[in-house]
C-alpha cells in the first residue's frame, strides 16, 4: 500500500524555538495532505487541510500563524511550530490522500512526537 | 455536522476472547466508513473499510459492516489475541475532498 513518511520521529526543544516536520508521500502524488493533532489517551483532532500550491485551510481555533503549513510539492508538506511552548508538546500526525479510484483513502504518517521543554 | 461515536474504553479481554467495539455515526450523506488501529508509539493504519450500505470490510481475522438502517459499523473478532492489543478508531469520510471524521478511539488490552 502507500507509504506516507514523518521526519523527524521524535523532537525535544527548548521553549521559544522553532520546529519543523515534514510529510512525504513516497509513492503516490498527494494533492491533499492533513495535518492531525493528537493528546494523550484522545482522539485524533483535525488541525488543518494542506493542498499543494495553496493556502491551508486551518480548522477553528488552531492559529495560522503558530502552525505554518506548507504544501511546496505533490509529496511533500511541512508543520512548523513557531516559538513552541510546553503546551504544544503532542503526537502530530499527517495523512495524505491517494487520488483516484472508486474510493480516495488517506495514509497516515507514523507520527512526530514533539515534547517542548 | 458528522460525527462517530464509539464505545469507551478501555476493553479488556482474555485471550481467544470475542471482541466487539461498538461505532455508530451521523453525516449528512452517504459516507465510507473506516475502522483504523494505532499500536503503542505508532500512528494510524487502515484496517478496513467499507464504502456503502451493507458492505462488509474484513482485514486480519477483523470484521465491520455498514449498516445504514442502524447507523453503524460495529467492529468485531472472534478470537482475539495479545497481539491486537490497541486503541481502535472509527471513522467516517462523507464524500470527495473532505478529512476524515475521527471517534474517540477505544483502547483494548488482551491479556494472555
Amino acid at each position: 500500500g502507500a507509504v506516507v513518511s514523518q521526519h523527524p520521529s521524535r523532537v525535544i526543544c527548548k521553549s521559544g524555538t522553532s520546529v519543523k516536520i515534514e510529510c512525504r508521500s513516497l509513492d503516490f502524488q498527494a494533492t491533499t495532505m492533513f495535518w492531525y493533532r493528537q493528546f494523550p489517551k484522545q482522539s485524533l483532532m483535525l488541525m488543518a487541510t494542506s493542498n499543494e500550491g495553496s493556502k491551508a485551510t486551518y480548522e477553528q481555533g488552531v492559529e495560522k500563524d503558530k502552525f505554518l503549513i506548507n504544501h511546496a510539492s505533490l509529496t511533500l508538506s511541512t508543520l512548523t511550530v513557531t516559538s513552541a511552548h510546553p503546551e504544544d508538546s503532542s503526537f502530530y500526525i499527517c495523512s495524505a490522500r491517494s487520488p483516484g479510484g472508486p474510493t480516495d483513502t488517506q495514509y497516515f504518517g507514523p507520527g512526530t512526537r514533539l515534547t517542548v521543554l | 455536522g458528522d460525527s462517530v461515536t464509539q464505545m469507551e474504553g478501555p476493553v479488556t479481554l482474555s485471550e481467544e476472547a470475542f471482541l466487539t467495539i461498538n461505532c455508530t455515526y451521523t453525516a449528512t450523506g452517504y459516507p465510507s466508513l473506516f475502522w483504523y488501529v494505532q499500536y503503542p508509539g505508532e500512528g494510524l493504519q487502515l484496517l478496513l473499510k467499507a464504502t456503502k450500505a451493507d458492505d462488509k470490510g474484513s482485514n486480519k481475522g477483523f470484521e465491520a459492516t455498514y449498516r445504514k438502517e442502524t447507523t453503524s459499523f460495529h467492529l468485531e473478532k472472534g478470537s482475539v489475541q495479545v497481539s491486537d492489543s490497541a486503541v481502535y478508531f472509527c471513522a467516517l469520510e462523507d464524500s470527495g475532498n473532505t478529512p476524515l471524521v475521527f471517534g474517540k478511539g477505544t483502547r483494548l488490552s488482551v491479556i494472555a
